[in-house]
């Protein structure tokens, strides 16, 4: 497909368990973000990327949250000690490119996950 | 941080009425995007608009950015069953910056 794609789509963790959130954008697209969205709220930013660097993290709650893009595609957002305020869903964008007059987001499906 | 407003939080319309929601900053934004999520999906996007002032329009939908960059609206004329779901809007308040998106307005559309 054409599309963001994010794996798992759901995703049941204990507290305290790791988490691991992949995200595929489409392919050639410089930048990549991750957003956290509540149920019945508006995404909130998480972190930037363009191409490998990661220009911003300052949406991330705490340092339990580490976001990576080594080779400037595949991105991964890894919880550490998952709490039960980390439930979300948790979704991916890209973009062909990050300028003044071209800053359409195409956003993946999100992985739901859920802290008991 | 900076925050957008979105105003109402739910509308009912029946279908063939018009719909309007209102985004609002208290700061100046450089644009504005809208989008449109339906229930168990995911946002997609719908217009960005950057000029004081700007009007553009898709079909039935209006987008309008305010003179002062701080306000925008959306208008759907003539709502189908089809324009069900939540639109958001999303401020940056600077180049580069990241987007702020508002909370969102959840339209029913009843048949």
């Amino acid at each position: 497909g054409a599309g963001v794609s994010q794996s798992p789509r759901y995703k049941v963790a204990k507290r305290g368990q790791d988490v691991a959130l992949r995200c595929d954008p489409i392919s050639g697209h410089v930048s990549l973000f991750w957003y956290q969205q509540a149920l019945g709220q508006g995404p909130e930013f998480l972190t930037y990327f363009q191409n490998e660097a990661q220009l911003d993290k300052s949406g991330l709650p705490s340092d339990r949250f580490f976001a990576e893009r080594p080779e400037g595609s595949v991105s991964t957002l890894k919880i550490q000690r998952t709490q039960q305020e980390d439930s979300a869903v948790y979704l991916c964008a890209s973009s062909l490119r990050w300028g003044v007059n071209y800053n359409e987001q195409f956003f993946g499906p999100g992985t739901r996950l859920t802290v008991l | 941080g900076q925050q957008v407003m979105q105003i109402p939080q739910y509308q009912h319309v029946q279908e063939g009425e018009d719909f309007t929601t209102y985004c609002n900053s208290s700061t100046t934004l450089s644009n504005i995007q809208w989008y449109k999520q339906r229930p168990g999906g995911h946002p997609v996007f719908l217009i960005q608009l950057v000029k004081s002032g700007e009007v553009k329009k898709q079909k039935r939908l209006t987008f309008q950015f305010g003179e002062a960059k701080k306000n925008s609206s959306l208008h759907i004329t003539a709502t189908q069953t089809t324009d069900v779901g939540t639109y958001f809007c999303a401020g940056q308040h600077g180049y580069g910056q990241n987007f702020v998106f508002g909370p969102g307005t959840r339209l029913s559309v009843l048949p």
